[in-house]
């Protein structure tokens, strides 16, 4: 396992449309997050799970934004009528719960243009 | 609330020493994360204090104070390949990481 993957690595869509985004995690780690970046920003959290659960979707951005992890291991983020808002990179991390806090391996993200 | 607070930008030159603050205030705190970025990479882990005091590293080092609700990363003999965004996250237990905006780093010859 060469450490967090996602897919797909750019995405241009029109305004209105559906995206969804896949992460799949380091396979030993129970834990899988989402995160957005802006430019100049840092990462913004969104959601996590434990396993299969979702333990955290507060964060979400509004109620276009959905993660699904069906089988605690990859995982979906999806966004519904997207916004030019929206265009920002989306980053997925993975940690093994009890371990050093938490250290999160992060994927390389993908990069969300709404034209 | 939750703030992290780090510088926007800092200069230095190759060899030199660089210290990065970053002061937080977020509940149910549980630990103190540092992360380099580089432009159009994700983030990659440099270091992780839960305990007040210095974590040293190679030529990165780390510290804690809990009870001021500051850390600063000390980067030493510094390289240009060091030119990066340097990121202070919070670790909220339960939760997960709650990043400041970063602090740019431009090392020169």
């Amino acid at each position: 396992d060469t450490g967090v993957s996602q897919d797909p690595r750019h995405k241009i869509t029109k305004r209105g449309q559906n995206v969804t985004f896949r992460c799949d995690p380091i396979s030993e780690h129970n834990r899988l997050y989402w995160y957005r970046q802006t430019l100049g920003q840092g990462p913004e959290f969104l959601t996590y799970f434990q396993n299969e659960a979702q333990l955290e979707k507060s964060r979400l951005l509004s109620d276009r934004f959905s993660a699904e992890r069906p089988k605690g291991s990859f995982s979906t983020l999806e966004i519904q009528r997207t916004e030019q808002g929206d265009s920002a990179m989306y980053l997925c991390a993975s940690s093994q719960q009890g371990l050093a806090g938490g250290e999160q391996f992060f994927g390389p993200g993908t990069r969300l243009t709404v034209l | 609330g939750q703030n992290i607070d780090q510088p926007t930008e800092m200069t230095a030159t190759e060899g030199a020493i660089v210290q990065i603050n970053c002061t937080y205030q977020t509940s149910g705190f549980n630990g103190l994360f540092w992360y380099q970025q580089h432009a159009g990479e994700a983030p990659t882990f440099l270091s992780y204090n839960v305990l007040d005091g210095l974590e040293e590293k190679g030529r990165f080092s780390s510290f804690l104070s809990r009870s001021k609700g500051y850390s600063y990363l000390l980067l030493k003999e510094l390289q240009m390949k060091d030119s990066a965004s340097y990121l202070c996250a919070a670790y909220q237990a339960g939760t997960a990481l709650i990043f400041g905006k970063g602090t740019t780093l431009s090392v020169s010859s």
